[in-house]
């Protein structure tokens, strides 16, 4: 079945700097969804990307589709310490089944 | 407000002792799921429900009961529960199907099974 990697695991990040998660499946995704989950809450809709290559940006956010629809990644610019969470990359295998990633923990030093 | 509740939010018990963690929304939402959190392993979905009385088997369905008698409520039922069954869950749901529409997640529900 599809399977959804997602790297690195843990993302330890100097206030102000940049950083990038990566999230690829083994199979061609119909769209991926993105998640964020801070510590000690549930994870919450980011966005959802659906085009081939497509790039959509939510403030210091950017969000990329692969051109062939088997990877995204989340690239964050000038990370603030309420960046801090658990991001999570999701695909449907099938119309009524998403597949998460294993998140990417962001820890922010001041 | 719109939301998803689940209860409790914490639980302890012991091996074998029969469980039920509640979970409603009130948007009228069409679709609802489970899933557990486990470290280094993500978000797996336990079981899904299209409808009323429609459920099917996610990922990691052993162990795990559902029904859907109602589309506000979606309860998990542990007949059994074991010590692998320690995580932390959350009920989902969305207006329509997971792959195009958001997924609105409950609090979680944290489960220690001794």
């Amino acid at each position: 079945g599809q399977q959804v990697m997602q790297i690195p695991q843990y993302q330890h990040v100097q206030e102000g700097e940049d950083f990038t998660t990566y999230c690829n499946s083994s199979t061609t995704l119909s769209n991926i969804q993105w998640y964020k989950q801070r510590p000690g809450g549930h994870p919450v809709f980011l966005i959802q990307l659906v085009k081939s290559g497509e790039v959509k940006k939510q403030k210091r956010l950017t969000f990329q589709f692969g051109e062939a629809k088997k990877n995204s990644s989340l690239h964050i610019t000038a990370t603030q310490t309420t960046d801090v969470g658990t991001y999570f990359c999701a695909g449907p295998p099938t119309d009524y089944k998403l597949s998460f990633g294993a998140g990417t923990t962001v820890t922010v030093r001041a | 407000e719109a939301q998803v509740t689940q209860n409790p939010r914490y639980l302890i018990t012991v091996t074998g002792k029969k469980l039920t963690v509640t979970c409603s929304q009130n948007m009228n939402h069409e679709y609802m799921s489970w899933y557990r959190q486990d470290p280094g392993l993500g978000l797996r979905q336990i079981y899904y429900s299209m409808n009323v009385e429609v459920t099917d088997k996610g990922d990691v369905p052993e162990g795990y009961k559902v029904s859907r008698k109602e589309k506000r409520n979606f309860p998990l039922i542990l007949e059994s529960p074991s010590p692998n069954q320690t995580s932390l869950y959350f009920c989902a749901s969305s207006f329509g199907v997971p792959s195009t529409d958001t997924q609105y997640f409950g609090p979680g529900t944290r489960l220690t099974v001794l």
